[in-house]
């Protein structure tokens, strides 16, 4: 297991379709967090997993974003009925528990059109 | 409020020569973490070096080094010897402090970035 891994790298939809991206964390963390970051900005919190609790959700996760982690694994991003402003990098990280930081995978690259 | 500063949009620096990105974070909490990390135009995230609130010493991880000044609430990164491959986007963070006291949240606060551009 050498990192964080996300499907697919790139994804360019038109307006209105679905799309989900997956993300395969470090097998030992138990921690799993989405990341969104546009142009020209840090990434920003979306939602965390510890296991497969979904214990946080950020305001910028709208009713069209959903997220799941399934026996505490793996984790896909779902957004519905997408929108320009959804353009932007998607970026999947998890870690142990404790203090220290992430891993981060190298993210989905979303372009809506 | 902003809870990570970086108010160096573009940082320009010759190769072999030291770089100070500067960093300013914002919290009540006495227990917080401290993050450096690279992005290259490839997108990926890459962790840098770590600093602990109650960490005595400054962080070093090879080239990197982080010059803590807690009172001044200042966490800024200094790169020795820049080297080409250093060309990226940095990133300071903050992870929420309560994640350190083993609590449910455990999200990182970033800043807007500086590009860093290594010229020969």
């Amino acid at each position: 297991d050498t990192g964080v891994s996300q499907n697919p790298r790139h994804k360019i939809t038109k307006r209105g379709q679905n799309v989900t991206f997956r993300c395969d964390p470090i097998s030992e963390h138990n921690r799993l967090y989405w990341y969104r970051q546009t142009l020209g900005q840090g990434p920003e919190f979306l939602t965390y997993f510890q296991n497969e609790a979904q214990l946080e959700k950020s305001r910028l996760l709208s009713d069209r974003f959903s997220a799941e982690r399934p026996k505490g694994s793996f984790s896909t991003l779902e957004i519905q009925r997408t929108e320009q402003g959804d353009s932007a990098m998607y970026l999947c990280a998890s870690s142990p528990q404790g203090p220290r930081g992430y891993t981060f995978g190298s993210g989905t690259r979303l372009t809506v059109v | 409020a902003q809870k990570i500063t970086q108010t160096q949009p573009g940082m320009f620096v010759q190769e072999k020569e030291a770089v100070t990105l500067d960093c300013t974070y914002d919290t009540s909490d006495q227990s917080y973490g401290l993050f450096w990390y690279k992005q290259p135009s490839s997108g990926e995230m890459i962790f840098l070096i770590y600093q602990g609130s109650y960490d005595e010493q400054n962080a070093t991880e090879g080239r990197y080094s982080l010059n803590f000044q807690k009172a001044r609430k200042s966490a800024n990164l200094v790169i020795s010897a820049s080297q080409l491959g250093d060309s990226a986007m940095y990133f300071c963070a903050m992870r929420e402090p309560s994640a350190d006291r083993g609590s449910t949240l455990g999200r990182l606060y970033f800043g807007r970035g500086t590009q860093l551009t290594v010229w020969p």
